[in-house]
């Protein structure tokens, strides 16, 4: 079993759309959670970090960490074609701290945004 | 800034031959890693390092070398590379910002 399971998609939806991208993992010792957005050919980028359950808000973007399911959700409101980009989920090892993080990444999620 | 930027952006080795992808950061980072990324597998860890003179493997480090020795550079090296090295490599740095990563280099080993 794989620590961070994430559909791979490929996930399309219509431009407005709210978009729902998930990942579990298996390790409950994992400390943080990111998300990360990576455009075709590109690096990915860091989009949000979340320490505790609950949401936190950025924009158009929220974030979502259950601990107890262990299951981190992303949604994207509003969304644009130019959100088409592949989405990676990544936790911290435990032991690690923010700014001080070796990753563990899920699969991505190839999200594409139809105008 | 020009953040973490790596060179080549793409490589086509030979099976047998060696090469170092070089990696440098002007963020003033202490922490730097490289990972690896292959289709379908997400981003798996090579090797980090902590700061200059530091360095320590990460999940997948077989055939791979790096070294440390100042805060701005951390080349990665590949010794007879073989075709399971064909991937696409991302250094990144972080700091209380989180982790940044470079733009990646392409390398194919034939």
């Amino acid at each position: 079993q794989k620590e961070v399971e994430q559909d791979p998609g490929p996930l399309s939806v219509p431009e407005g759309a709210i978009v729902s991208l998930n990942c579990t993992y298996s390790n409950s010792a994992f400390q943080y959670f990111m998300w990360y957005r990576q455009y075709s050919r590109k690096g990915p980028e860091l989009l949000m970090y979340t320490y505790s359950s609950g949401n936190k808000e950025d924009g158009r973007f929220t974030a979502q960490v259950d601990k107890s399911s262990k299951y981190i959700s992303l949604f994207i409101r509003d969304s644009q074609p130019s959100d088409s980009a592949t989405y990676l989920c990544a936790m911290s090892a435990p032991g690690t701290n923010f700014g001080n993080e070796k990753l563990t990444f899920g699969t991505g999620t190839r999200l594409t945004i139809i105008p | 800034n020009a953040g973490v930027t790596q060179t080549p952006k793409f490589r086509i080795l030979k099976i047998g031959q060696s090469m170092t992808l070089q990696c440098t950061q002007d963020m003033n980072h202490n922490y730097m890693y490289w990972y690896r990324q292959d289709p379908g597998m997400g981003l798996k860890l090579i090797y980090y390092s902590v700061g200059a003179g530091i360095t320590d493997k990460g999940e997948v480090p077989n055939g791979y070398n790096v070294s440390r020795s100042t805060t701005e550079d951390f080349p990665l090296r590949l010794e007879l590379a073989a075709p399971s090295q064909t991937s696409v490599y991302f250094c990144a740095s972080s700091a209380q910002t989180g982790t940044h990563f470079g733009p990646g280099t392409r390398l194919t080993v034939t």
